[in-house]
């Protein structure tokens, strides 16, 4: 078990540019989430699949932001337009939804948006 | 909708001293709380959590929180602090044990030798 993996760990682009984020979960997880951290600031929550169906959308996911989980395994985070307000810690976390339910979390992709 | 208050931004305490972090939730009915440690450069771990039962919980790391019906409160604490345990401390809150789990702002912990 290698845990939560993200890729990549850190992405600069300009303004206006898309960018792609990957969460590959622990393998056994159903549920995958994501969460955006700013700085002085806690993660927050995004969106979160169980399988390969989102169940559940923040406000905070505007349309500019499209995540999936294709095949119920990884899962993929997509800002278009990027805006410097973008710029955070883009957090992926995975549990099972019987057991523990613990929710491991990834190292997170920093994006920063110039 | 719940939230999590953490009052305190900075704490700073002596090595081998004890701590305690304070930790606030607004949530109606029976919250399931959380705390998280992050360290630089490193992710999220769970110290330890409250679903139900033994309000006094044990944690890793020699962690333990108290959870306070009375108080909406669900503090942590440490008897000795070590170097190793500066870092950021989020207290967090979720509706039910798989749902999405809403964070406080973090307090971040520094240790004097």
């Amino acid at each position: 078990d290698t845990g939560v993996s993200q890729n990549p760990r850190h992405k600069i682009t300009k303004r206006g540019q898309n960018v792609t984020f990957r969460c590959d979960p622990i393998s056994e997880h159903n549920r995958l989430y994501w969460y955006r951290q700013t700085l002085g600031q806690g993660p927050e929550f995004l969106t979160y699949f169980q399988n390969e169906a989102q169940l559940e959308k923040s406000r905070l996911l505007s349309d500019r932001f499209s995540a999936e989980r294709p095949k119920g395994s990884f899962s993929t985070l997509e800002i278009q337009r990027t805006e410097q307000g973008d710029s955070a810690m883009y957090l992926c976390a995975s549990s099972h939804s019987v057991g523990s339910y613990e929710q491991y979390f990834g190292p997170g992709t920093r994006l920063t948006v110039t | 909708a719940q939230s999590v208050t953490q009052p305190d931004i900075h704490i700073t305490v002596s090595e081998g001293a004890s701590l305690e972090l304070r930790c606030n939730y607004s949530y109606g009915a029976t919250p399931y709380l959380f705390w998280y440690v992050q360290s630089p450069g490193q992710g999220l771990q769970l110290l330890l959590k409250y679903f139900s039962g033994d309000t006094l919980v044990q944690g890793i790391k020699g962690f333990e929180a108290e959870f306070k019906r009375s108080q909406s409160s669900f503090n942590l604490r440490k008897p000795s602090v070590h170097w190793s345990d500066a870092a950021e401390y989020f207290c967090a809150v979720a509706t039910n044990r798989d749902d999405k789990i809403i964070f406080g702002k973090g307090t971040r912990l520094h240790i004097l030798p």
